[in-house]
């Protein structure tokens, strides 16, 4: 059963709006979380973090904000551009495993101009 | 950009053929990891290792082996292809220090018939 979840396989988006993308996740030794933008026929590139101590963090236009009762963070970007469009995967790490991480199975974002 | 290349970066292969896919790092990173990412999955861990000829299994390392005999190069090996193995494979890379940032490469495509 996954443990990470992103229920939304795409989102489309006008320019200049704001896209959200969600994620979910079942562990509770998860905490600290991360997102990763992935463009075609490249691997993900690191986007922004977030440690469980924490329920906001913000750079630029990418915010992303956790709600650990819930067991759900998402990931704001506004406002939204065409360069955006790609595959957004959450990911998440447990307290005790060092580097590890487990994926969502992504959210493939498209910002129409 | 991190630096770290796979070669090669497509292979066709056929079914019961060996295959070995290589991940190499000019970084110095401690931790090297093996995902493949197929539809709806995500990214899913193989295996990983955490130093020069320490290894240990991810989440779906049946029919997969893996070697690190220096710090660079971390080595995926299909004994025995099948067609369940037909994916993308990314290796990353990640340091010790406590950030759970993994640095992807560029990605493997593989196909066996």
């Amino acid at each position: 059963d996954q443990q990470v979840k992103q229920n939304s396989p795409s989102l489309s988006v006008q320019e200049g709006r704001i896209s959200i993308l969600n994620c979910d996740y079942t562990n509770s030794m998860f905490d600290y979380f991360l997102w990763y933008k992935k463009y075609p026929a490249e691997g993900p590139t690191f986007l922004i973090s977030i440690s469980s101590i924490k329920d906001k963090n913000e750079d630029g236009r990418f915010t992303v904000f956790l709600n650990k009762s819930a067991k759900h963070l998402s990931l704001h970007i506004v406002p939204s551009q065409p360069g955006d469009s790609a595959v957004y995967f959450c990911a998440a790490s447990p307290n005790n495993a060092g580097n590890m991480l487990t994926f969502g199975g992504g959210t493939r974002l498209m910002v129409k101009p | 950009d991190a630096g770290i290349t796979q070669s090669p970066r497509h292979k066709v292969t056929e079914t019961g053929t060996p295959v070995t896919l290589r991940c190499h790092q000019t970084e110095n990173h401690r931790y090297m990891y093996w995902y493949r990412q197929d539809p709806g999955h995500g990214l899913r861990l193989i295996h990983y290792s955490y130093g020069v000829k320490d290894t240990d299994k991810g989440e779906v390392s049946d029919g997969y082996s893996v070697s690190r005999s220096k710090t660079e190069d971390f080595l995926l090996t299909l004994e025995s292809a099948t067609s369940s193995q037909t994916s993308v494979y990314f290796c990353a890379i990640s340091e010790s220090s406590g950030s759970n940032e993994q640095f992807f490469g560029p990605g493997t495509r593989l196909t066996v018939l």
